[in-house]
Order: C-alpha cells, then structure tokens, then sequence
C-alpha cells in the first residue's frame, strides 16, 4: 500500500534532549512537509521540501531542523533550542507539479518534560 | 503570516441534520482544500478545488469555490455519527507549494 507512515505514534523527551521524528513516504511525491499542532489549533509549517538536498523554512522553523537526502524520507529533528516542543507533529507530500493536494501521515506525538 | 478564518469554531447537531462550515480570507487563493481530522490521526483529503465558483460532491459533502476567490464552503447532508471530527479548510496561494490552514470546526452530533 501506498502511503506516509511517521514513527513512534508518540515519543517521549526529557527537557534539554534533541529528538528526531521520523517521515517515510513511498508514494513518489516530490514534495514533504513538517507541521505542528497544538490542541485547538490549526496546523503551522515547519520546514518544507520539494526536491532532494533542498528545504525551506516555514512559519515556526526556529528550534527545528530537517534534512531531505531521500526522496521518500524528510526527518525532523527537535532541538532543545525550541521553547516548547510538545506538540502533535504531522509529515505530509505531494506530487511538486500539477497537484497542490497535500496527503498527511498518522502523525506523532511528543511529550517533552 | 496570511490567515484564514473559519466559522463556526463547533458545531453541535442532531443525527440527520445538514452541516455548513465557510472559510473567508483577506487574500486570493487558487487552490481550496476541505480536510477531516479524527482525534489523534493525521487529516484525511476530502474534497480539492481548483477554479473559481467551482462546486464539487464527495458523497455527501459538497464543497465551493467562491467566486471572489477569497472564500470556500463546505456543506454535509444529512450527518451520520462518523461525520463526528474536526474539519479544516486550506488555501494555496501561488506555486509556493505552501498550504494556509483555518482553525478548524470542530463537529459534534447528538444521536
């Protein structure tokens, strides 16, 4: 089955500890994305990348990095910089050209303490 | 950042009622994206719209383009419980690739 799978469904940190979620997706789309939500909220960019060994920065990139050295992989790393890193955190692709639809994993989320 | 605004925040309503959800924004999008998130998963596609004034069905969804390109509709009939979730409209902008996500409905129904 075709499809973006995100691991762990949630992840546990201590406060000061960098962690890295992982973002597989074997649909052959161009472009992958990291989102954050928090409760209530709407989702926020984070990083985004539409072609291999390139990325941008989103909304709320500050305390987070990425890195894009697969096509169907774009891991995001929480660093301890990132005031407040718990959250629900929410990988999506999509084909770069002809199509705008953005198709979301599961998601993961991270308890930091 | 650019902002949508999506109303109502919750919906409440009974089994078999009709549901309607709006996005408006002060800018034009191309592009308008109606999602549906159940609690702890990632949002599912439900409906794309690609053109002004453009009406699209997905079963018992349908979803609008508004014609000032600033706006998108999504109504449901005749709800069933697993319409329960919350509901996001998305714009896009330019060939930015880049989504601009509502807050969010959140709708709830009585049996």
């Amino acid at each position: 089955d075709g499809g973006i799978t995100q691991s762990p469904k949630y992840l546990f940190r201590k406060e000061g500890q960098n962690v890295t979620l992982s973002c597989e997706q074997n649909l052959n789309h161009d472009a992958m994305y990291w989102y954050r939500q928090d409760p209530g909220q709407g989702l926020r960019l984070i990083y985004y990348s539409q072609i291999v060994n390139d990325f941008q920065k989103g909304d709320i990139a500050e305390g987070y990095s990425v890195s894009r050295e697969k096509k169907e992989s774009f891991p995001l790393t929480v660093t301890s910089a990132q005031k407040n890193p718990t959250a629900f955190y929410l990988c999506a692709s999509s084909v770069f050209r002809g199509s705008y639809e953005q198709y979301f994993g599961p998601g993961t989320r991270l308890t930091v303490t | 950042g650019q902002q949508l605004n999506q109303s109502p925040q919750s919906m409440f309503i009974q089994e078999g009622e009709d549901v309607s959800m709006n996005c408006t924004s002060s800018s034009i999008f191309n592009t308008w994206l109606w999602y549906k998130q159940d609690p702890g998963e990632g949002p599912v596609l439900l409906i794309a719209l690609y053109k002004a004034g453009e009406l699209t069905s997905n079963g018992r969804l349908t979803a609008q383009f508004g014609i000032t390109r600033k706006d998108s509709f999504l109504n449901i009939s005749a709800s069933i419980p697993s319409d329960v979730g919350i509901y996001f409209c998305a714009g896009q902008l330019s060939e930015a690739q880049k989504l601009v996500f509502g807050q969010g409905t959140r709708l709830t129904i009585n049996p």
